[in-house]
């Protein structure tokens, strides 16, 4: 089974509607990250959590909300979905310390709104 | 602020041939320098990373890359590419005291024409 899983991976939505990526995890790892991949412009990250009490934003947060359940579960929510939130959304988990920086990465949710 | 730079937006070699990806950074410090590989439809794999030591690391698949601190750059090599290397190809970099935050580049695409 894989480490890291997203659900769903594909998803096509209605502008205006609210949508939740989830993303868990069976590494054991503490911090899990939220990007986005749009073409020509690489991976950005929307939001990052260290430990269930530790939320923080990236660079691209905006119209985005994340919850962290557990310590395996980190899910990402568009509020109110937009055409311009159309992209490959992957969720990645890093372990502490020095290998923190080491990510790994889910399949990646593809989602469209129309 | 950290960025990250691969000046190639697309790469294609015969298959056979050898490669060679660029990656520049920018800042000061000690960096944590990696490489992933998207494939189609894929998640972002790890090919390989620096964190110290030797400048010259081995990863996966056959592919390596040298930490060059004076260029600011991490190319990615392979002596000889197969069919199945073609991919997306990301830079990455994080630093200490970034809180484990990667910096992606915007990824070079790599074709193999056999």
């Amino acid at each position: 089974d894989a480490d890291v899983t997203q659900t769903p991976r594909n998803r096509i939505t209605k502008t205006g509607k609210r949508i939740m990526l989830e993303c868990s995890q069976t590494k054991g790892h503490d911090r899990m990250y939220w990007y986005r991949q749009d073409p020509g412009l690489g991976l950005r990250l929307i939001y990052y959590s260290f430990d269930v009490k530790d939320i923080n934003k990236g660079e691209i947060s905006d119209g985005y909300s994340v919850s962290r359940q557990a310590q395996a579960k980190f899910s990402l929510s568009l509020e109110s979905a937009i055409p311009n939130q159309t992209a490959l959304y992957f969720c990645a988990t890093s372990g502490a310390d020095s290998r923190s920086y080491e990510q790994y990465f889910g399949p990646g949710t593809r989602l469209t709104v129309t | 602020a950290q960025s990250v730079t691969q000046p190639d937006i697309h790469i294609t070699v015969s298959e056979g041939a050898s490669l060679e990806l660029r990656c520049n950074y920018s800042y000061g410090a000690t960096p944590y320098l990696f490489w992933y590989v998207q494939s189609p439809g894929q998640g972002l794999q790890l090919l390989l990373k620096y964190f110290s030591g030797d400048t010259l690391v081995q990863g996966i698949k056959g592919f390596e890359a040298e930490f060059k601190r004076s260029q600011s750059s991490f190319n990615l090599r392979k002596p000889s590419v197969h069919w199945s290397d073609a991919a997306e190809y990301f830079c990455a970099v994080g630093y200490t005291g970034t809180a484990s935050k990667l910096t992606f580049g915007t990824g070079t695409r790599l074709q193999v024409t056999l």
